[in-house]
């Protein structure tokens, strides 16, 4: 199993700001996902953090507006840049076992843009 | 056609009852298939796991897989208020795990 710390755990955030996200891992991992879930809705995978290259975006997601930090395998940053309040949100962050038998999550972070 | 698909709406079971809930996926090289418990304002936990066809029991729960006809499906029993939660179903392919909408049960006491 994987112990995943993520912070902050919430933040309220003004408008046109922005925010890093961090998630630390006990273990060196591979990949690192990072999702959002809107209120109400299941996971949207924003993108994969890997090691020693450039994150891997999802169609909608773009690195101006969510650009990624990976600078060894048991950490990751995501940043939600000039923020805006649809990007209010819980943005969670996830690691999978070598095998892809088991999916950890971090506590996540609710984010909320006044 | 998504990826993963929950399409049943919210599920009410009185407490002791069975909880069924069902998920269908569109690609037919995926490999693992999850159950996710999530409590409002938690992250997801796993409960359940499955790799080949059949089932899978694990205590309340049981998981049946599909392969031919694409579906994975999660049964409660004896359900009880602490399964009052979103259950969320993810497929694993490409690299990543997709995951459905969710399914939200409510059991009843």
């Amino acid at each position: 199993s994987a112990v995943i710390s993520q912070k902050p755990s919430r933040d309220i955030c003004q408008r046109g700001t922005s925010l890093t996200i961090q998630c630390q891992v006990d273990s060196q991992v591979t990949m690192m996902f990072w999702y959002r879930q809107q209120p109400g809705q299941s996971l949207t995978l924003i993108a994969t953090a890997n090691q020693g290259s450039e994150a891997t975006y999802e169609s909608g997601f773009v690195i101006d507006k969510f650009p990624i930090s990976r600078p060894n395998l048991t950490f990751s940053t995501l940043t939600v840049s000039n923020m805006s309040p649809e990007d209010s949100s819980i943005y969670l962050c996830s690691v999978v076992s070598q095998e892809y038998t088991e999916a950890f999550f971090g506590q996540g972070t609710r984010l909320t843009v006044v | 056609q998504k990826e993963v698909e929950q399409n049943s709406g919210p599920l009410s079971v009185p407490e002791g009852a069975i909880a069924s809930l069902n998920c269908t996926y569109s690609d037919r090289v995926s490999q693992s298939f999850f159950w996710y418990r999530q409590y409002s304002g938690k992250s997801p936990e796993l409960i359940m796991s499955i790799y080949s066809n059949g089932d899978k029991e694990d205590g309340r729960f049981t998981a049946q897989l599909n392969k031919a006809s694409q579906y994975v499906s999660l049964l409660i029993r004896d359900s009880q208020p602490s399964d009052s939660a979103t259950y969320l179903c993810a497929v694993s392919g490409n690299n990543r795990l997709a995951f459905g909408k969710g399914n939200q049960v409510v059991v009843i006491p």
